[in-house]
């Protein structure tokens, strides 16, 4: 079976922290993705990874920089986290092969207060 | 923008009745509908995809029905149980994309 990890299950920072958010997958899959997930929009895509130092942007990718220098690890960086950042984060990873599935980690609640 | 609109945002139905869930589409280069599902405390996982040259797929109770003029997609739980209450996510994508396209959500309650 796929595991897709997210180090922390809640996080709590403060305004202007410098936030690290990680993951890590044990599939060897190439792409991996980044998502925020909010009441009534859905998950919308931050970043993703297609291969070990490439990335490109999501939808929603101010304020947020990523960092991918191994295959099997993912971090979302928020620079300096503000409150409207407050949400919930979900890793997911994909391997190359055509409409595989995305694979999702359990989630991390982080509280920017 | 919302690439793929979904409704309703939450959904009460009985045990052994049947949920629907709508989805509707404007990029006629998606190519790849997925459905997601997600329980409490968990990440989404893969519930059930189709693609546009079928009109129907069937997974046990599950159904997905795909009108490709009409650029819309539904799910159907039939014989709901309350096991299925969930956050329920379509999706769609094209052809050599790497990302989803997700949906709003839909949270379905099955009350016993």
């Amino acid at each position: 079976d796929v595991k897709v990890t997210q180090s922390s299950r809640y996080l709590v920072k403060r305004t202007g922290e410098k936030v690290f958010l990680e993951c890590v997958q044990d599939m060897d899959h190439e792409n991996m993705f980044w998502y925020r997930q909010d009441p009534g929009l859905g998950l919308r895509l931050i970043y993703f990874s297609y291969d070990v130092k490439m990335k490109e942007k999501g939808d929603i990718p101010e304020g947020y920089s990523v960092s991918r220098e191994k295959k099997e690890r993912f971090s979302l960086i928020l620079e300096s986290a503000s409150t409207n950042q407050t949400s919930m984060y979900l890793c997911a990873s994909r391997s190359d092969s055509l409409r595989q599935p995305q694979h999702f980690g359990d989630g991390t609640r982080l509280s920017i207060l | 923008q919302q690439q793929v609109k979904q409704s309703p945002q939450s959904l009460i139905v009985q045990k052994g009745g049947i949920s629907i869930i709508n989805c509707a589409y404007e990029n006629t280069a998606f190519d790849y509908f997925p459905w997601y599902q997600q329980f409490p405390g968990k990440g989404p996982a893969l519930l059930i995809a189709i693609r546009p040259d079928v009109s129907e797929k069937k997974e046990g109770r599950f159904t997905i029905s795909f009108n490709k003029s009409a650029k819309q997609f539904s799910l159907h739980i039939m014989d709901s149980q309350p096991g299925d209450s969930a956050t329920y996510f379509c999706a769609a994508s094209g052809t050599g994309a790497n990302n989803l396209f997700f949906g709003t959500g839909t949270r379905l309650t099955v009350i016993p």
